[in-house]
């Protein structure tokens, strides 16, 4: 079956870059979330949207921004990096908003040098 | 979203049961209760949810009080692959991940 495909798997960055990380949900799924998750730390809501509109905003810093284009892909971008933006970033997809089962990709490794 | 409480740690001896507890005493009517796994560095992974009832798939069972103020995640015969963060969710309308019990399968 189709799973959540996350893009890059690595990405290595220099302080004040750019980066924008990618998620393709599972076929249908009209909701996506991203989450960051740091060294040694639990994931941290970032975002999520909902047919293509935010639907709740978490810890985001202001210097990323995201959208959900038509096809229900979602890109997170992330302008001025700093060291401390290096994770783990994840993406879930969920059918419907309010507490469906939300199923994760395999994340992308951002590291900021 | 309601609050949820889990054990920071447990051990579990390989071949035995491991019971999960989670408290989500603040937790209303129509709210569901997930519990997910992360190993090491990988997304996390769907275990199973509830509301009311027991539940049980493939991989594991879930306890619900009568109250729903709590609930256990068994595993019914832990295998070192089941070592992992197990966090027990109870998303209202967002997944927000709490701190999770690391659970430690012992061979």
């Amino acid at each position: 079956a189709a799973g959540v495909i996350q893009s890059p798997r690595h990405l290595i960055k220099e302080k004040r870059e750019t980066a924008t990380l990618k998620c393709y949900p599972i076929p249908r799924h009209d909701t996506v979330y991203w989450y960051q998750q740091g060294p040694g730390q639990d994931p941290q809501f970032l975002i999520s949207f909902y047919e293509k509109m935010q639907s709740d905003k978490g810890s985001i810093p202001d210097r990323f921004s995201a959208q959900q284009f038509s096809d229900y892909h979602s890109e997170l971008n992330m302008s001025s990096l700093e060291l401390g933006d290096s994770a783990l970033y994840f993406c879930a997809s969920s059918l419907g908003f309010g507490g469906a089962e939300a199923f994760f990709g395999q994340g992308t490794r951002l590291t900021v040098v | 979203d309601a609050k949820t409480t889990q054990p920071p740690s447990m051990d579990c001896a390989e071949g035995r049961a491991a019971n999960l507890p989670c408290n989500h005493s603040t937790i209303s009517g129509n709210e569901y209760v997930y519990w997910y796994r992360q190993i090491h560095s990988q997304g996390p992974q769907y275990i199973i949810h509830g509301l009311k009832n027991n539940e049980t798939n493939e991989m594991a069972s879930l306890i619900i009080t009568e109250d729903r103020k709590s609930s256990t995640l068994i595993l019914p015969h832990a295998t070192l692959r089941d070592t992992a963060v197990y966090y027990c969710i109870v998303p209202g309308n967002q997944f927000y991940f709490g701190t999770g019990t690391s659970l430690t399968v012992i061979p």
